[in-house]
């Protein structure tokens, strides 16, 4: 079973802070991995997609890191901004095109 | 440009009725396809994707199924319903490597 972990489940910043969250995956049959963004009553949307170890992409405020030898990303909005309040979800893909997401983790910024 | 409509928005049915929810997908060929659900509090669970017609994986035992019967179109069904069918259910499509999944706007299903 291929297992993805997010951390925190959910978090509150102030407005201007600069807040992380952790997505943890399998080592094994990695493809590459996704970061998206989930506001209510919206659908899901991508911010960025990894393949490489080391890779680092960056939106704006938001940043994001890869390790796929020990399996973790880290996702960065730096001055966080009530606007960015959502719930942020990973996904692994595997090999064999399959797209795993984590529990995802919310966001809740604090005017 | 591509776009992706799941259908219906909202649907409330009785436990022991079928379901039958469709998505389509324009502007592109040969698409990744893929049915999720969030029950209440949780996450985005997989239940089916496919990398072509006819060609359906199962990730979680149940009593729902999937086919997908033409290249863009991926219609998720179930014989009867169960209390615990209820959620939120999104279709999404992605083409093959390392790219970005978009997402229909989802179905949300209540059984009663």
């Amino acid at each position: 079973i291929l297992n993805v972990e997010q951390s925190p489940q959910s978090l509150h910043v102030q407005e201007g802070d600069s807040t992380n969250f952790t997505c943890s995956f399998p080592s094994s049959n990695f493809y590459a991995l996704h970061w998206y963004r989930w506001e209510t009553a919206k659908s899901p949307e991508a911010l960025f997609v990894m393949t490489l170890n080391g890779d680092e992409k960056k939106k704006g405020r938001i940043s994001a890191t890869l390790n796929t030898k020990e399996g973790y990303s880290y996702l960065y909005i730096k001055g966080s901004q009530p606007e960015d309040s959502a719930t942020y979800l990973c996904a692994f893909e595997t090999s064999y095109d399959k797209v795993i997401f984590g529990p995802g983790t919310s966001l809740s910024v604090i005017p | 440009s591509q776009t992706i409509h799941q259908w219906p928005a909202t649907l409330v049915q009785p436990v022991g009725s079928p379901l039958s929810l469709e998505c389509t997908v324009e502007g592109t060929s040969n698409p990744n396809l893929y049915w999720y659900r969030q029950a209440a509090g949780r996450g985005l669970q997989l239940l089916f994707y496919s990398v072509g017609i006819g060609q359906i994986s199962s990730e979680v035992p149940q009593n729902l199924s999937a086919s997908r019967p033409q290249d863009r179109q991926f219609i998720l069904s179930s014989k009867k319903l169960l209390l615990s069918d209820s959620g939120f259910y999104l279709c999404a499509w992605s083409r093959r490597g390392n790219t970005e999944a978009f997402f229909g706007q989802g179905t949300r299903l209540t059984v009663v």
